[in-house]
């Protein structure tokens, strides 16, 4: 199994403030990085596929880079409805491992 | 666009079956391969199960080997998952989710859809 090391497991930002969230995987996985928002009682949604594929209709402060097998996930400038929690994902082999989750809270 | 609404949650004794399902709309279901992705109370996202279009090739986490089995039926638009055995630790709110399959004709896998969760509780 790959396994996905997300970090940090939780920030507070302010509204404007650039905000960057890791993913690491513990081998290649050919750009097949995956990042979901989930939000409390509800269910998660896509926000970037193929590790900088921004998902349709999401808007385009968020966007996603790599660097091998190192991938993150930018909040150009925060704001308040970003309150929620993010989830990377591998989605180069079977099983699709998920990381552990970041929760971002607006200061 | 495309819907998914979960169903056959509920409580369950240790050691007992649930069979949940998933309807699909608004979209060609046989066309998408589909998984199964649960959550358990204030944890994060663990993939548990993963279908192809035609309901022949299956893959299931360690977790839930020989206990779940994942299905589909393309004729009802309808997902499923069987679960046996349950134990208290698969208590959480399951979710089934599309798979993109493919990005602009390359192999790629994405879950862009998502139904609302249907919630699983293992408890005498």
């Amino acid at each position: 199994d790959i396994q996905m090391t997300q970090s940090p497991s939780s920030l507070s930002a302010s509204v404007g403030e650039r905000v960057t969230i890791s993913c690491r995987a513990r081998q290649n996985i050919n750009s097949q990085l995956n990042w979901y928002q989930q939000k409390p009682g509800r269910a998660p949604e896509l926000l970037v596929y193929s590790s900088s594929s921004l998902e349709s209709g999401v808007p385009s402060r968020f966007s996603g880079s790599e660097s091998g097998t190192d991938f993150t996930l930018t909040i150009s400038s925060l704001q308040p409805e970003d309150c929620a929690t993010y989830y990377c994902q591998q989605s180069y082999s079977l099983p699709y491992t998920f990381g552990q989750g970041t929760k971002l809270e607006i200061k | 666009e495309g819907q998914l609404v979960e169903s056959g949650g509920g409580l369950v004794q240790p050691g007992g079956s649930l069979r949940l399902s998933c309807a699909a709309s608004g979209f060609t279901f046989s066309n998408y391969e589909m998984n199964w992705v649960r959550q358990a109370p204030g944890k994060g996202l663990e993939w548990i199960a993963y279908i192809d279009t035609s309901g022949i090739t299956t893959y299931h986490a360690d977790s839930v080997k020989g206990r779940f089995a994942i299905s589909r039926d393309n004729a009802k638009n309808s997902l499923y998952l069987q679960m046996n055995s349950l134990r208290a630790e698969d208590a959480a709110v399951y979710y089934c989710a599309r798979d993109s399959g493919t990005c602009s004709g390359i192999e790629c896998h994405h879950f862009d859809r998502w139904g609302q969760g249907t919630l699983v509780t293992v408890s005498s």
